[in-house]
């Protein structure tokens, strides 16, 4: 009963370094997101997908790309990481959105970026 | 487009007093709106939620809600605080399409013995 899952959990980055997050979903979800949540900002969206092989851009995508090559998996790459991309990542899922709108957010346990 | 605001950064209250968490909304249509919480050094999990209905909505852990569409207000309430509920109170609203939710800044609780 996995959830949502989000690896790594913390990471330690050095600016112009590049790296990726990983969200698995074991739910069967259509739809996929990642936030990164920043203090007095609330969780601002980065980008989402609402199938398997789409993406779109939230708004905060610059300095991000991803990728939903599998329905369960989404990523975050960081080409060039920059210090005002430290924060915390989170990915979340949900089944497809429809006119009730009455779908719930799964989300992972976040991951801790710091870019020095 | 759709936004929610949270005009309380911190909420002060003591245990076994009610409690009040406030959200404004602001949308063209039919709104529907969340209240999620966080815990330190968790994800956030779903309280609950107004579709349509009743104005009163009832949730997770003895919480609920007012929807109230003359003030566009979805303010989240608790009868009897306790020092556990102290965590980070989200309030969110779908977006055009219902593809994307738009949450507000968060509103830190804090329930003192």
């Amino acid at each position: 009963n996995a959830g949502v899952t989000q690896t790594p959990k913390f990471r330690v980055l050095k600016t112009g370094q590049s790296m990726t997050l990983l969200c698995a979903q074991d739910m069967n979800h259509e739809y996929m997101y990642w936030y990164r949540q920043d203090p007095g900002m609330g969780l601002r969206l980065i980008h989402y997908s609402v199938g398997e092989g789409t993406t779109a851009k939230g708004e905060v995508p610059d300095g991000y790309n991803v990728s939903r090559l599998k329905k369960q998996n989404f990523l975050l790459g960081l080409e060039s990481a920059a210090p005002s991309q430290t924060s915390v990542y989170f990915c979340a899922s949900s089944n497809r959105g429809g006119r009730t709108g009455a779908n719930v957010l799964t989300f992972g346990a976040g991951s801790r970026l710091t870019v020095l | 487009a759709q936004s929610v605001a949270q005009p309380e950064d911190q909420v002060n209250v003591a245990e076994g007093n009610p409690l009040t968490v406030k959200c404004t909304y602001s949308v063209s249509g039919n709104p529907y709106l969340f209240w999620y919480v966080q815990y330190p050094n968790r994800g956030l999990q779903f309280l609950l939620k107004y579709i349509t209905g009743d104005n009163l909505v009832k949730g997770s852990y003895g919480f609920e809600a007012e929807f109230n569409k003359s003030q566009t207000s979805f303010h989240l309430k608790k009868p009897s605080a306790l020092v556990s509920d102290s965590a980070l109170y989200f309030c969110a609203i779908w977006g055009t399409g219902f593809q994307k939710l738009v949450f507000g800044t968060g509103t830190r609780l804090l329930v003192s013995p």
